[in-house]
């Protein structure tokens, strides 16, 4: 069974500043897709950003970009110039490809932005 | 474009009731999934729906059920209710049918067992 694990259940960051937030996971399957979630304190689920594990280009959207590292498993989320609105908790999830949409998550990193 | 919608968002319960969540999707989508998220054991993966059909199911008891409309909406139900049912249940739609696509999710309904 896949697993996605997230090592830090906290982390806090000064206004401004980069922030890395770490994800591992194990599959044995070669084609998938790998997303960051964030939730916010109003707990609506908005998409960060998502990544393909066929295409070996690191996905980035905006401030947000990731470092996909398909042989070691790892999938970090890297926020840049952090902004106070980026508080919240951030999923880590896998879903297999041509499977639906069955995602695993992992447990959730908490951020805090500092002023 | 309307964003998915659940109702009700706050729910009171006794133990041993059932209760019927629902959830109406972003217009055009077709996938529904249901999640359940508590403290102990994070988000867990209940089921989805596509064009009326249960296409995926996760590990829980047969004490949660689900049910998808021909217009996509879809409910999920959970009978004789436990207190460890306590949670906030959300509910994600995407396009197509390979799964290829973004879940987007809505703001959930927070269950209380009592």
């Amino acid at each position: 069974a896949q697993t996605v694990t997230q090592s830090q259940p906290e982390m806090s960051v000064q206004e401004a500043e980069t922030v890395t937030l770490s994800c591992t996971y194990d599959t044995s399957e070669s084609d998938y897709y790998l997303f960051w979630y964030k939730q916010p304190p109003s707990r609506q689920m908005i998409l960060v950003i998502r990544q393909e594990a066929y295409k070996q280009q690191n996905a980035t959207e905006n401030r947000f970009s990731v470092n996909f590292q398909k042989a070691a498993k790892s999938f970090s989320l890297k926020i840049s110039d952090s902004q106070l609105g980026d508080a919240a908790m951030y999923f880590c999830a896998y879903r297999r490809k041509n499977y639906g949409q069955n995602f695993v998550f992992g447990p959730g990193t908490r951020l805090s932005v500092l002023p | 474009k309307a964003g998915v919608t659940q109702t009700p968002r706050y729910l009171i319960k006794t133990r041993g009731q059932q209760v019927t969540l629902s959830c109406s999707p972003i217009s055009g989508h077709r996938s529904v999934s249901w999640y359940q998220q508590t403290p102990g054991q994070g988000l867990q993966f209940l089921f989805e729906y596509f064009s009326e059909t249960q296409r995926n199911k996760g590990n829980f008891p047969g004490r949660f059920s689900g049910r998808q409309f021909s217009n996509s909406r879809s409910e999920m139900n959970v009978s004789t209710l436990e207190l460890g049912d306590s949670a906030l249940y959300l509910c994600a739609s995407s396009l197509a049918a390979r799964g290829e696509e973004t879940q987007y999710f809505g703001p959930g309904t927070r269950l209380l067992v009592l």
